[in-house]
């Protein structure tokens, strides 16, 4: 069974940094993209980027380059999302999800999601 | 502001059919499959339409996607309490070189 476990809720103040991660089993991780999804109730869904475990190569969404880092160790099965000064719009859950097709939008197994609150 | 456009909100009422529209162009809706989520804050979003039309394992017969050009629908028939939720077109877009979310659309059963 391909499962997505992620680390807990995080409470944090600004300026904080913080690493989240995301654990895949029940498939080859090291095979399949791994995107990282924001989501908040003013802007919904949105595509932070993506990774590839087998050779951490990352494609990251313009809106979030250069504001957070993504990372993996395939040999754990572990992909990370890591902030180095949290800001307060940095509140939000956070899902790590498997991107079935890396050339389509399809991405078919979720996490259960990690919230952050910065405050 | 995505690349893609979703009315904000949907309703209707228990057994009404719903549309839920996405607006793309050409180098996203025009040329790529098109998926639709469904979402309900504080769970993991699941995939109910792939490829277009496709549902996925599981998915009710009430749900129906289809793509025309640059926009595409999402439509439930029979509607019911539980399909309260957001719903969210997704497709690959040329200019991004990856995927892109729309807006969602908050459906409520009045």
């Amino acid at each position: 069974e391909v499962q997505l476990v992620q680390s807990g809720a995080a409470v944090k103040k600004p300026g904080e940094s913080l690493q989240i991660s995301c654990k895949g089993s029940g498939y080859s991780f090291a095979s399949y993209w791994i995107g990282w999804v924001r989501h908040t109730p003013g802007k919904g869904l949105e595509l932070m980027g993506r990774i590839y475990p087998g050779d951490s190569e990352t494609r990251y969404s313009p809106s979030f380059q250069g504001h957070v880092i993504m990372s993996a160790d395939h040999s754990i099965g572990t992909a990370y999302l890591q902030w180095n000064s949290l800001k307060a719009s940095d509140t939000a859950i956070y899902y790590c999800a498997r991107h079935w097709d890396s050339t389509s939008s399809w991405f078919d197994y979720w996490g259960q999601g990690t919230p952050v609150t910065v405050s | 502001q995505s690349a893609l456009t979703q009315p904000p909100s949907a309703s209707g009422t228990p057994g009404q059919r719903v549309t839920i529209s996405c607006s793309g162009s050409y180098s996203n809706i025009g040329r790529h499959f098109v998926y639709w989520y469904q979402h309900v804050p504080g769970t993991a979003p699941k995939v109910l339409i792939s490829r277009n039309s496709d549902r996925v394992s599981g998915v009710p017969d009430r749900f129906s996607g289809s793509k025309s050009g640059t926009s595409a629908s999402l439509a439930i028939n029979g509607l019911r309490s539980g399909d309260e939720a957001d719903y969210y077109c997704a497709v690959w877009d040329d200019t991004l070189s990856g995927p892109v979310f729309g807006g969602g659309t908050t459906l409520t059963v009045l």
